[in-house]
């Protein structure tokens, strides 16, 4: 049984310019939440998709957006990228209505430079 | 609004010794509690969890009691092994809300 697989695993961009990240959750789950991981610190909550809509949101900027489809995967679009945009992004998949837990992927690594 | 405070690192410890890493939160509600661990280089993995007071969470010799008292989670093993050097992160989640996580603490076990 596949978990959540997450795409690319690392990338370098350089300021100014827009990533997509990619993620598949875990199957039978039907939530994915992204999280962005500075080094040293712990994952801070940027936003989570349910029925292809956002359901709630951290404290991030609109350049920060999301997509979810049908099948579940979802994309992070982070636009005009800044050098303080380097981090670990986790994606985190659920099914709504569990027992509350979260599988995470192995992440993406954006560096920006 | 929710927080969780985890004992800064890292704890270094000689294999076999007895391991805690303390953990407490604040939350607006009724929360679940959860420990994950992230080896080098990877993602986050769920080490254990408890939905309510006084549940024991276990994995693999880690074990936390929910401590609704005094709201804290505190992770425990009696005997530590190099391989479990990594980073170990507290979280809560109420209800349907996200996951809100601890800063994180590293473990080194050393031979």
């Amino acid at each position: 049984d596949a978990g959540v697989t997450q795409s690319p695993t690392h990338l370098i961009k350089t300021r100014g310019q827009q990533v997509t990240l990619r993620c598949s959750p875990k199957s039978g789950h039907d939530t994915v939440s992204w999280y962005q991981q500075a080094l040293g610190q712990g994952p801070q909550f940027i936003f989570q998709y349910y029925e292809e809509e956002e359901r709630q949101r951290g404290n991030f900027p609109d350049r920060f957006s999301g997509h979810q489809f049908p099948n579940y995967s979802s994309e992070l679009n982070v636009n005009a990228l800044l050098l303080g945009d380097s981090a670990l992004y986790l994606c985190a998949s659920s099914r709504r209505g569990s027992d509350y837990g979260y599988t995470f992927g192995s992440g993406t690594r954006l560096t920006v430079v | 609004g929710d927080s969780v405070t985890q004992m800064e690192g890292p704890v270094t410890l000689s294999e076999e010794a007895f391991l805690t890493i303390n953990c407490t939160y604040t939350a607006t509600g009724y929360p679940s509690l959860f420990w994950y661990v992230q080896y080098p280089g990877e993602g986050l993995q769920l080490l254990l969890k408890a939905t309510k007071a006084d549940d024991k969470g276990s994995n693999k010799g880690f074990e936390a009691t929910y401590r609704k008292e005094t709201t804290s989670f505190h992770l425990e093993k009696g005997s530590v092994q190099v391989s479990d050097s990594a980073v170990y992160f507290c979280a809560l989640r109420v209800g349907y809300s996200t996951l809100t996580f601890g800063k994180g603490t590293m473990l080194l076990v050393s031979p």
